[in-house]
């Protein structure tokens, strides 16, 4: 069974600083790994995708890195901005498109 | 790019109410569809995998007399909350995906509130 889990729970910086989430998961038999960002009440706005071939993807400020042999992937965030303040979510597919997701990481960012 | 349309964005109804709610692909063929359910502060738990004109398949749990799923075409599907109560009250998300092993587009969610 494949299970995600997300360190931190949560995570307050002030603006500006350069931060990394953590995403690890129990099966390594993974074709892609995704992170999302959820703000409050909203759904989901997919960040990075990165397949299994790759080692890590960026988008703008965003790199998210995957490590398949030990089951892991970060987010960095550089230069954090309080327009970044949201919850954060690795999710890995599991059982012919299904999908699991870690329990996310919420982040504030202070100005 | 895909996007995933749901509605409606946020429903408020007395308890014992029947409630539907929408996810339509709008620019692709949805052969697959999703429906998560997420309580405050936690995460997205799968309820039921819908595939179009057949069965939804419903996660360990979940009850499929309670919760109605019809995927009747490739661009709709409908999850209907039956005799709706407050413990029935949580953010519902719905995705769609084309093919396999593709990502899935996710709708922006309703939030459901049984008084």
């Amino acid at each position: 069974k494949q299970e995600v889990t997300q360190i931190p729970a949560a995570l307050s910086v002030p603006e500006g600083e350069n931060l990394v989430l953590n995403c690890s998961f129990t099966d390594s038999a993974i074709y892609n790994l995704q992170w999302f960002r959820q703000d409050p009440g909203k759904g989901l706005t997919s960040l990075l995708l990165i397949q299994s071939s790759q080692r890590e993807q960026t988008s703008g400020r965003l790199n998210a890195s995957l490590d398949k042999s030990s089951g892991r992937s970060t987010l960095y965030i550089a230069a954090s901005q309080p327009g970044d303040s949201a919850t954060y979510l690795c999710a890995v597919p599991y059982n012919n498109n299904d999908m699991r997701f870690g329990a996310g990481t919420r982040l504030t960012v202070k100005p | 790019g895909a996007v995933v349309s749901q509605h409606p964005s946020r429903v408020i109804c007395k308890s014992g109410t029947s409630v539907k709610i929408e996810c339509r692909s709008l620019d692709f063929q949805a052969t697959t569809m999703f429906w998560y359910r997420q309580f405050p502060k936690q995460s997205l738990m799968l309820m039921a995998t819908s595939n179009e004109g057949s069965k939804a398949t419903y996660e360990q749990g979940v009850e499929k007399d309670k919760f109605l799923i019809n995927h009747a075409s490739l661009t709709l599907s409908t999850l209907t909350v039956t005799s709706a109560h407050p413990e029935d009250s949580s953010f519902y998300i719905c995705s769609a995906v084309q093919g396999t092993n593709q990502p899935q587009h996710f709708g922006d969610g309703t939030r459901l509130s049984i008084l």
